[in-house]
């Protein structure tokens, strides 16, 4: 295990056009985390999974932005009819079923939109 | 709502120098806070927890709630300490973790 991955590293589409990202979490780490981080911003929280229920979500996420975690391990976030502002840095993060512990964070993949 | 503020973009400070980098929150209850750091290339890692009261790589900490504060502190600067920090509020319960807009530290040789 070497830790949160995300795939792919950069992704550049078409605006209009649908994509798909995905993240493979720490295997001991129940909890996993998706964030977006813009230039000269702090990560943005998006939504929170506890195996694989999906129990917090924030309001920056439109219902264009949809997340699965389907058997508790690996998460895909996707982005629908992409638009310019979604031009960001994907982060994903995962904890283990401790309250206090940080996250471990992913590379983070890059989209832009164009 | 939870908020947390960080003025200054950018430190510039000498390498053997003190160093602070300012954190304030906004937050009705007891928060759990926490430092980030981004190195150059690397990715965002968890630098320390308010909640352990613990010293990493010489940082301290100090969660302070009259001030609604939690200032990070290094007694002397190193080149190795250039990096991008994030100060972070967890609170009510929630997993959300709300970030601040980090300061870039920049050690001078």
């Amino acid at each position: 295990d070497t830790g949160v991955s995300q795939n792919p590293r950069h992704k550049i589409t078409k605006r209009g056009q649908n994509v798909t990202f995905r993240c493979d979490p720490i295997s001991e780490h129940n909890r996993l985390y998706w964030y977006r981080q813009t230039l000269g911003q702090g990560p943005e929280f998006l939504t929170y999974f506890q195996n694989e229920a999906q129990l917090e979500k924030s309001r920056l996420l439109s219902d264009r932005f949809s997340a699965e975690r389907p058997k508790g391990s690996f998460s895909t976030l996707e982005i629908q009819r992409t638009e310019q502002g979604d031009s960001a840095m994907y982060l994903c993060a995962s904890s283990p079923p401790h309250t206090d512990y940080g996250y471990t964070f992913g590379s983070g993949t890059r989209l832009t939109v164009v | 709502a939870q908020r947390v503020t960080q003025p200054e973009k950018l430190l510039s400070v000498f390498k053997g120098a003190p160093v602070e980098l300012k954190c304030n929150y906004s937050y009705s209850g007891s928060p759990e806070l926490f430092w980030y750091v981004q190195y150059s290339r690397q990715r965002l890692q968890l630098l320390l927890r308010h909640i352990s009261r613990e010293s990493i790589k010489g940082f301290t900490a100090d969660l302070n709630k009259g001030e609604t504060s939690f200032h990070l502190k290094k007694p002397f600067a190193q080149e190795e300490d250039s990096a991008m920090y994030y100060c972070a509020l967890k609170g009510g319960g929630y997993q959300k973790v709300t970030f601040g807009t980090g300061t870039k530290l920049q050690v001078i040789p």
